[in-house]
């Protein structure tokens, strides 16, 4: 079975510091995605990478970088949080074929204070 | 604009009936649709991908149909178990390329009872 892993399940952070979330896939798939979730506003994409050191704007981008140094390893970062910010983060992976299943991480909840 | 509805009132049925739950979109032309179930505190789990030109899939208990006039799918959930109480999501697929890039509805919960 695949398996994506998101480093914390929950997080606060204070308004202004930058914080890293990080995933880590463990079957070598092309594709890696960040999606936020909130309610009444379903699952926005981010950002995605469809290679190492590749990387391409998803719907909601603004406030966001990514980086993906390694295949199996993208990770999410906010520069200044901001209390807009709070919300669940959610890492999947597709096998970079198109037009698959994506495998999503458990999530982190993370509170901006 | 573009909008994917998927009911945002709770569904509640009694265990052994079947559970149809709706996912309608306008201003898109999805190639692919998929439906995702997602438990509390949780990330969302795959369940079923349907094609444009498919009207019907099925797997085991559950039953995905693709209406691209009527811009609809449904699920159904046939014999619902207390078990299969959860969050239900429709995701899109509209382009090509390699990557899946979906857009998610808000989710239906579903609430099987005894």
């Amino acid at each position: 079975d695949v398996k994506v892993t998101q480093s914390s399940r929950y997080l606060v952070k204070r308004t202004g510091e930058k914080v890293f979330l990080e995933c880590v896939q463990d079957m070598d798939h092309e594709n890696m995605f960040w999606y936020r979730q909130d309610p009444g506003l379903g699952l926005r994409l981010i950002y995605f990478s469809y290679d190492v050191k590749m990387k391409e704007k998803g719907d909601i981008p603004e406030g966001y970088s990514v980086s993906r140094e390694k295949k199996e390893r993208f990770s999410l970062i906010l520069e200044s949080a901001s209390t807009n910010q709070t919300s669940m983060y959610l890492c999947a992976t597709d096998g970079g074929q198109g037009h698959e299943k994506l495998f999503f991480g458990s999530g982190t909840q993370l509170s901006v204070l | 604009s573009q909008k994917i509805e998927q009911n945002s009132e709770a569904l509640n049925i009694q265990e052994g009936k079947t559970a149809t739950l709706t996912c309608n979109y306008t201003n898109y032309s999805p190639a692919y649709l998929q439906w995702y179930r997602q438990d509390p505190g949780r990330g969302p789990v795959f369940l079923l991908l349907i094609r444009e030109n498919e009207k019907e899939k099925r797997k085991e208990r559950l039953k995905v149909t693709f209406d691209t006039t009527l811009k609809q799918s449904l699920f159904h959930i046939t014999a619902s178990q207390p078990a299969d109480s959860a969050t239900y999501l429709c995701a899109l697929e509209e382009g090509a390329g390699t990557a899946s890039k979906l857009t998610f509805g808000t989710g239906t919960r579903l609430q099987v009872t005894l």
